[in-house]
């Protein structure tokens, strides 16, 4: 069974610095990987997806890495704004994501 | 943008009541799938559907689920007799390859009493 954490839990900076998010899974057998944003109470917005045959896939402000055998991922969030607070889930998938519980957010203005 | 559409947006109904819980797809996706997320708690896998037949599932996923897709748009979760752990907010998804990138409706938030 795939187990996901991410490390840290909670994480507050002030706008402008650079954030790294960070997720580990057990189960390095997988296709592919994605990192999402959930807003409180609301649904999960699709950030990136990074495939098993990757290393790096990068849109905007956001980078995310992967490191398959050693079941590793790290978001990198650069020069965030306080638009960017929110829960990041990791969510690595074989037949079907599993999600971790997630790093929310804080960036004070 | 293309995006998935989910209704209603909160339902609330007794224990023991049947609920379907209605899905739009992206259109030109061929995978879709149901997750929940009990609050305060992880998301968690339920089903996948490809080709009008049910691909993998969770063991949340007993027989008082079932899945469908009635048209070529809608896609569907009927919770037979509810019961009060079944509360939890419920998303669709749906892909497409060869991106396999998921996007997530906006979700059910059903409460049962």
């Amino acid at each position: 069974k795939q187990e996901v954490t991410q490390i840290p839990a909670a994480l507050s900076v002030p706008e402008g610095e650079n954030l790294v998010l960070n997720c580990s899974f057990t189960d390095s057998a997988i296709y592919n990987l994605q990192w999402f944003r959930q807003d409180p109470g609301k649904g999960l917005t699709s950030l990136l997806l990074i495939q098993s045959s990757q290393r790096e896939q990068t849109s905007g402000r956001l980078n995310a890495s992967l490191d398959k055998s050693s079941g590793r991922s790290t978001l990198y969030i650069a020069a965030s704004q306080p638009g960017d607070s929110a829960t990041y889930l990791c969510a690595p998938k074989d037949y079907k994501l599993s999600f971790g519980a997630g790093t929310t957010v804080t960036v004070r203005a | 943008e293309p995006e998935v559409t989910q209704t209603p947006s909160h339902q609330v109904t007794q224990m023991g009541q049947e609920v379907i819980l209605r899905c739009v797809p992206i259109s030109n996706h061929l995978y879709f799938y149901w997750y929940r997320q009990i609050l305060g708690q992880k998301v968690e896998f339920l089903v996948s559907f490809y080709n009008n037949e049910i691909s993998e599932k969770s063991e949340i996923f007993d027989d008082q689920f079932s899945v469908e897709r009635p048209d070529g748009s809608n896609f569907t979760l009927k919770i037979r007799s509810t019961k009060l752990e079944d509360s939890a907010m419920y998303f669709c998804a749906s892909s497409e390859p060869p991106t396999d990138t998921q996007y997530f409706g906006p979700g059910t938030r059903l409460t049962v009493l």
